[in-house]
């Protein structure tokens, strides 16, 4: 059974900062990986799309990175901004039939 | 198009009432998902339909829940004799459809509290 972890749980950073955030997924057969963000109340924004075969997907000051055989991927943040204070979300894509499992998120708070 | 559109955005009701949301995905998308989630948690996978297809349930889904997509088009899911443990957040999401490469779009999501 896959099962998504994402590390910390929380961060709180001074506006500036570069950052990174960490997701582990358990079975490496995945399709594709994607990084949300999410405002208290509202709904998921999909940020990134890293396809099974690719390595690392950029938008502006995002960057992220998809490591299938370790299990891993990490979101870079540049520069934070205040702006950027939300949960981040990741979810991989099983390959049973589409949905998307989720990790708990990392709640980041980027301080001015 | 502007994107996934669920309905109502909130919805107070007393146990043991039914409820239904109501889920307008991205025009040309043939998938549609449901997801539940609870406070500090991430999303949990409920349903998908491919056009209108249900074609996996998670045992999330007890018979208490029913989802239907007509036509392919939007989809509604339904609580019926809610509990209190039902009160969450139940976002839904399109995509193309096809496994692998394609990027899924959720909607804001229906909050729902049983009291």
């Amino acid at each position: 059974k896959q099962e998504v972890t994402q590390i910390p749980a929380a961060l709180s950073v001074p506006e500036g900062e570069n950052l990174v955030l960490n997701c582990s997924f358990t079975d490496s057969a995945i399709y594709n990986l994607q990084w949300f963000r999410q405002d208290p109340g509202k709904g998921l924004t999909s940020l990134l799309l890293i396809q099974s075969s690719q390595r690392e997907q950029t938008s502006g000051r995002l960057n992220a990175s998809l490591d299938k055989s370790s299990g891993r991927s990490t979101l870079y943040i540049a520069a934070s901004q205040p702006g950027d204070s939300a949960t981040y979300l990741c979810a991989v894509e099983d390959n049973q039939g589409g949905k998307l499992i989720f990790g708990q998120g990392t709640e980041l708070s980027v301080k001015p | 198009d502007t994107g996934v559109s669920q309905n109502p955005r909130h919805k107070i009701t007393k146990r043991g009432q039914n409820v239904t949301f109501r889920c307008d995905p991205i025009s040309e998308h043939n998938r549609l998902y449901w997801y539940r989630q609870t406070l500090g948690q991430g999303p949990e996978f409920l349903t998908y339909f491919q056009n209108e297809a249900q074609l996996e349930k998670s045992r999330l889904l007890s018979d208490r829940f029913s989802a239907e997509r007509p036509k392919g088009s939007f989809s509604t899911l339904e609580i019926q004799r809610t509990e209190q443990g039902d009160s969450a957040m139940y976002l839904c999401a399109s995509s193309l459809g096809g496994r692998g490469n394609t990027e899924a779009f959720f909607g804001q999501g229906t909050r729902l509290t049983v009291v």
